[in-house]
């Protein structure tokens, strides 16, 4: 299957830790990227490849990956976290791409 | 600063064509692929077509394929997506983004299939 899925959505108190799945068959070989949307904004890229991040995004945002499953992890999370989260990867063929429906992250 | 600028959007009939365009400035775009995106209203993100640096591979969404073409001009700096035979589901923010991890986005241009 080269489908990605991501549970609906989840919560986090202020200052606690969060952590947003991403399960698809494409994980086990290949990472997953991470993207941060706000209402009415362009996505933007939190999280690459193994765990790298690109300039200006914050420490608190970390990747990691088991068998088919890859985690974007928040720890500290602020209230500037609020926002939809997708993951992402080449599919099977490795020449094509598919998102994950996403994940809204409330921080109460 | 990386910059991805898209036009090209509007309001067009089933069945009618539409060509966007995406300006690149803050990078070597000759130097890296090219991917578009688009989100329906409410919905995620839907990966659409990537192109090589060169543009001699070009890669679609099965959703697509046969109907979009995907192109560049290196020399312009410019992206672009060729939409024919547009259906209503295809109604959406079509974004451009860089390089093989979707790096930078553009801010998107809304496209609107209906009669």
């Amino acid at each position: 299957s080269s489908e990605l899925t991501q549970d609906p959505a989840v919560s986090v108190a202020l200052g606690q830790t969060v952590r947003i799945t991403c399960q698809g068959d494409s994980l086990g070989s290949y990472f997953a990227n991470w993207y941060q949307q706000k209402p009415g904004q362009a996505p933007v890229l939190v999280i690459y490849g193994k765990n790298n991040r690109p300039s200006g995004i914050p420490d608190r945002f970390s990747g990691s990956r088991s068998g088919n499953t890859a985690s974007l992890t928040i720890t500290g999370a602020q209230a500037e976290d609020e926002a939809d989260y997708y993951c992402n990867s080449p599919d099977s063929s490795g020449l094509h791409y598919v998102f994950g429906p996403g994940t809204k992250v409330s921080v109460l | 600063q990386v910059q991805l600028v898209e036009s090209g959007g509007g309001v067009v009939q089933p069945g009618r064509s539409l060509r966007l365009s995406c300006t690149a400035s803050g990078f070597t775009f000759s130097n890296y692929v090219m991917h578009w995106v688009r989100q329906a209203p409410g919905k995620g993100l839907e990966w659409v077509a990537l192109i090589s640096y060169d543009g001699s591979n070009k890669y679609y969404a099965d959703s697509v394929k046969g109907r979009f073409t995907i192109s560049r001009d290196n020399s312009k700096n410019t992206l672009y997506l060729q939409m024919n035979s547009l259906r209503p589901e295809d109604t959406a923010v079509y974004y451009c983004a860089n390089k093989w991890e979707f790096d930078y986005w553009g801010q998107g241009t809304l496209v609107t299939v209906s009669s």
